[in-house]
């Protein structure tokens, strides 16, 4: 049962516009979510995280924003740069040690 | 540059056969992991060590082992591969008590024929 899920697995922007990237998940334990990203043929890198007693964190032109009630989450990238495509994957932290991945979101953004 | 280094790139192997994955890091970190990344299921945890012998099962480690006999070297072993198991295989390590400290390699493509 997929605790972490992203339902978009692609999406294409323009460049300089907003890229709005969600995840979904269903154990309300979670206490941190993380969003990596990924390009190929190299290992997923960290990007930005939120507590789960926050509603937002900024960091640059990165924000993620959690809707506890609808366990949601966003990560809006403002504006967007060619430099952004990426795979984007939403992860939930389950305990110390363990870390509940999404499917991963294909972002290409486009000149 | 601190770096957690996969062995291979790609590997083409035959079902049946033994298989290791050598993921070795340089960062004197106690916690590794091992991950597959399927199309449309993200990133699986199979296994991870949180300490030099001690391994942990992660959300999928039907048809996997491990070994960590040294704290930098964290090697995952599929004892009889199958064509299921063709894959990308990502490992990553964390210091002890860091919450975003994972460092990931660059990933293995396995392909079980």
């Amino acid at each position: 049962d997929q605790q972490v899920k992203q339902n978009s697995p692609s999406l294409s922007v323009q460049e300089g516009r907003i890229s709005i990237l969600n995840c979904d998940y269903t154990n309300s334990m979670f206490d941190y979510f993380l969003w990596y990203k990924k390009y190929p043929a190299e290992g997923p890198t960290f990007l930005i995280s939120i507590s789960s007693i926050k509603d937002k964190n900024e960091d640059g032109r990165f924000t993620v924003f959690l809707n506890k009630s609808a366990k949601h989450l966003s990560l809006h990238i403002v504006p967007s740069q060619p430099g952004d495509s990426a795979v984007y994957f939403c992860a939930a932290r389950q305990g110390a040690q363990k870390l509940v991945f999404g499917q991963g979101t294909r972002l290409t953004i486009n000149p | 540059d601190v770096k957690v280094t996969q062995s291979s790139r790609y590997l083409v192997k035959r079902t049946g056969e033994k298989v290791f994955l050598e993921c070795v890091q340089d960062m004197d970190h106690e916690n590794m992991f091992w991950y597959r990344q399927d199309p449309g299921l993200g990133l699986r945890l199979i296994y991870f060590s949180y300490d030099v012998k001690m391994k942990e099962k992660g959300d999928i480690p039907e048809g996997y082992s491990v070994s960590r006999e040294k704290k930098e070297r964290f090697s995952l072993i599929l004892e009889s591969a199958s064509t299921n198991q063709t894959s990308m295989y990502l490992c990553a390590s964390r210091p002890g008590q860091e919450l975003f400290g994972y460092t990931f390699g660059s990933g293995t493509r396995l392909t079980v024929v």
